[in-house]
């Protein structure tokens, strides 16, 4: 059964480094998606992407995030200074069309900043 | 007013067991509606969706809206130890690609 995968499942960094999370998204999937979980709290949604743009993104998806297609199968999330309050799981997730209520999460990369 | 409230338990039951996790929301615009499990330090998975009011039934889990009193339900029968997680509901708006989620029910069930 296709999934989405993620790497690396574990990042550790210094705070005020730039850190680039990688994400594959099922393959005939079109709509591409990152959510993050701090330890504890909530799933919360940060941005969506389609056609090479941003679709939607949230109050936490700010200057210092991008997201980025470079090719046909892989999509990531860079952080460009990051702190302390950005260590959380991270999840990407992706879905078919436009409207579907079917999000695929992968398994998530677990960001520490140190 | 939170959008979406879960009771966090931990909820434990006997295997066999049948499961009742609830979510009270408070839009009463919001028409989709998901289950997601959550295994520890795992990726969301996606159990069922629903559109507005109703049942959808899917193996041993049964998804519930309520409408009129904002509430939706999932039902697990002859609940197993390998349904302990931590279950998640989700709304989405119409015309908006983010999905909302409650905190979560962590759910045991002991063999």
């Amino acid at each position: 059964e296709p999934e989405v995968t993620q790497t690396p499942s574990h990042q550790v960094t210094q705070m005020g480094q730039e850190v680039i999370l990688r994400c594959v998204p099922i393959s005939n999937h079109l709509y591409f998606y990152w959510y993050r979980q701090i330890l504890g709290q909530k799933v919360e949604f940060l941005v969506s992407f389609y056609n090479n743009e941003i679709s939607e993104k949230s109050e936490i998806f700010d200057d210092q995030f991008s997201v980025e297609r470079p090719d046909g199968s892989n999509f990531t999330l860079k952080i460009r200074s990051t702190k302390l309050e950005d260590s959380a799981m991270y999840f990407c997730a992706s879905s078919v069309v436009a409207g579907d209520n079917e999000q695929f999460f992968g398994p998530g990369t677990r960001l520490t900043v140190l | 007013q939170k959008e979406v409230e879960q009771d966090p338990g931990p909820l434990s039951v006997p295997e066999g067991a049948i499961v009742s996790l609830n979510c009270t929301y408070s839009n009463s615009a919001f028409q989709y509606f998901m289950w997601y499990r959550q295994y520890s330090r795992k990726g969301p998975e996606l159990l069922m969706y629903t559109y507005s009011s109703g049942n959808k039934e899917d193996g041993r889990f049964t998804a519930q809206v309520d409408k009129s009193s904002k509430y939706i339900s999932l039902f697990i029968r002859d609940s197993q130890p390998s349904d302990s997680a931590t279950y998640l509901c989700a709304y989405k708006d119409t015309g908006r690609r983010a999905l909302t989620f409650g905190s979560g029910t962590r759910l045991q069930v002991q063999p």
